[in-house]
C-alpha cells in the first residue's frame, strides 16, 4: 500500500502571500489530520477532516484553512503568510472510524511533510 | 487544559546506556496512548501504543513503554540504547474533545547516541 504523500515537499513564500499544501491519504482512509511541527513547539494539532467534514479543530487563527474532498484527499490554505508561519506541515491519515464513536481510535499514519519557509 | 508533557528536550546518551524517557498527560477521561520517532529526514513512524489490557506494551527495535493510570504517565524505556536510536521521540495522547477524539502531541525529545 502506498503511503501519506505530501506536496510540494518544500515551499519558499513571501510574508503576505497564501500558500496551498495537498495530502493524498493511504487509500481507504478517511480521516485526515494537519499538524504544523516546529522545533521546542513539537507538533501542533491543526484540524481533522473526516468525510469531508471538518469534526475537530486546533487553536489556530483563522488565516489556516482546510478541506476533503470526496476522495479523501485534503488540502490545507494560509493566507497572509507571516515569519512565524514557517514549519514543517505534517499530514496524517487513520482508517474509517464508526462515525459518532467515543472511545475508540485508530493509529494515524503520517506523511514527510511539507516544509515551508516564510521570507 | 488538555496537554502532554515530556520532561526531557535533550537526552545524551552513550551506546549501551539505558533510557527512559517521561510522558505525562493531563486528562482525566479514557485515553490511547502513543509513541512516535521521528529519526533524521524520515517521516514520523510509531513506535509502540497502548489501546487496553497489559499497561506495558512493547513496541519496536526493544522499546516498551508503561501505562500507570494514577500517575497519568506512559514512559518509553529501552534499556540498551544503540547509535541507530539518535532520533527525537514524541509522545501523544488521545482526548475527547468536542464528540471526537483528539490526538495531542508533547513537544517532543531529542535523543543522541555516541558510539
Amino acid at each position: 500500500k502506498a503511503g501519506v504523500t505530501q506536496t510540494p515537499r518544500y515551499l519558499i513564500k513571501t510574508r503576505g502571500q497564501q500558500v496551498t499544501l495537498s495530502c493524498s491519504p493511504i487509500s481507504g482512509h478517511r480521516s485526515v489530520s494537519w499538524y504544523q511541527q516546529t522545533p521546542g513547539q513539537g507538533l501542533q494539532f491543526l484540524f481533522e477532516y473526516f468525510s469531508e467534514t471538518q469534526r475537530n479543530k486546533g487553536n489556530f487563527p483563522g488565516r489556516f484553512s482546510g478541506r476533503q474532498f470526496s476522495n479523501s484527499r485534503s488540502e490545507m490554505n494560509v493566507s497572509t503568510l507571516e515569519l512565524g508561519d514557517s514549519a514543517l506541515y505534517l499530514c496524517a491519515s487513520s482508517f474509517p472510524e464508526v462515525a459518532g464513536a467515543s472511545e475508540t481510535y485508530n493509529e494515524q499514519f503520517f506523511g514527510p511533510g511539507t516544509r515551508l519557509t516564510v521570507l | 487544559a488538555q496537554s502532554v508533557s515530556q520532561h526531557n528536550h535533550h537526552v545524551i546518551l552513550s551506546e549501551a546506556a539505558s533510557l527512559e524517557l517521561g510522558c505525562n498527560y493531563s486528562y482525566g477521561g479514557t485515553v490511547n496512548l502513543f509513541w512516535y520517532v521521528q529519526y533524521p529526514g524520515q517521516h514520523l513512524q510509531l513506535l509502540l501504543k497502548y489501546f487496553s489490557g497489559d499497561p506495558l506494551v512493547k513496541g519496536i527495535k526493544g522499546f516498551e513503554a508503561e501505562f500507570i493510570k494514577s500517575k497519568f504517565s506512559f514512559n518509553l524505556r529501552k534499556p540498551s540504547v544503540q547509535w541507530s536510536d539518535t532520533a527525537e521521540y514524541f509522545c501523544a495522547v488521545t482526548m475527547f474533545s468536542g464528540g471526537y477524539n483528539k490526538l495531542i502531541f508533547g513537544a517532543g525529545t531529542r535523543l543522541a547516541v555516541h558510539p
